[in-house]
């Protein structure tokens, strides 16, 4: 079975652009989430997606959306990029199918604002 | 709010030596704990996760929980080089409450030859 997967993988944007991201889950996951990781703060969760609907929403400004299609896969979008937006942007799929949710990463994206 | 608490390290263990590394936590309602390996660079990776009390085996690894005392570790066997990495702790608290998972900043482990 295939994993996570995510596009671009690198991306390099100026201040004031625009970016999306994307994330394709494991085959049957409904679940994806989005993470923000950076030296720093360490991982920090943004949203959580669940049959195309936003179930959770972390503490990131309005610039920071999402959505999520029927076939699961997500995107994610930056708007008004900041330097402090650098980062590894990082998608993780999970089944919510019992007690347990183990969730898969991808691989990332790491972007850097210059 | 919810805490995940882990020491940051670095852990330096000699080559085939035990590592431990340590979580704690602060919602009492947590039910599920997982273990991530990080590799400079890299996205991290589910070791495993434990979801009651005690011991759980899998390899060199074992993880351990304690919900009296709130704490959940993680013991490496026989360490090796390639185990040097940064491990996350995950507390996640279904089914009554959120499936997102509250993450700890990492233990960096080194081992060393």
């Amino acid at each position: 079975k295939a994993g996570v997967t995510q596009t671009p993988r690198y991306l390099i944007k100026t201040r004031g652009q625009q970016v999306t991201l994307s994330c394709s889950p494991i085959s049957g996951h409904r679940s994806v989430s989005w993470y923000q990781q950076t030296p720093g703060q360490g991982l920090q969760f943004l949203f959580e997606y669940f049959s195309e609907t936003q179930r959770n929403k972390g503490n990131f400004p309005g610039r920071f959306s999402g959505r999520q299609f029927s076939n699961s896969r997500s995107e994610m979008n930056v708007s008004t990029l900041e330097l402090g937006d650098s980062a590894l942007y990082l998608c993780a799929s999970s089944l919510q199918a019992g007690d347990v949710d183990e969730q898969f990463f991808g691989p990332g994206t790491r972007l850097t604002v210059l | 709010q919810k805490e995940v608490e882990q020491n940051s390290g670095p852990l330096s263990v000699p080559e085939g030596a035990i590592a431990s590394l340590n979580c704690t936590y602060s919602d009492q309602g947590s039910q599920s704990f997982f273990w991530y390996r990080q590799y400079s660079g890299k996205s991290p990776e589910l070791i495993m996760f434990i979801y009651s009390n005690g011991d759980k085996e899998d390899g060199r690894f074992t993880a351990q929980l304690n919900k009296a005392s709130q704490y959940v570790s993680l013991l490496i066997r026989d360490s090796q080089p390639s185990d040097s990495a940064t491990y996350l702790c995950a507390v996640q608290n279904p089914p009554g409450g959120s499936y997102i998972p509250t993450f700890g900043r990492g233990t960096s482990l080194i081992v060393h030859p």
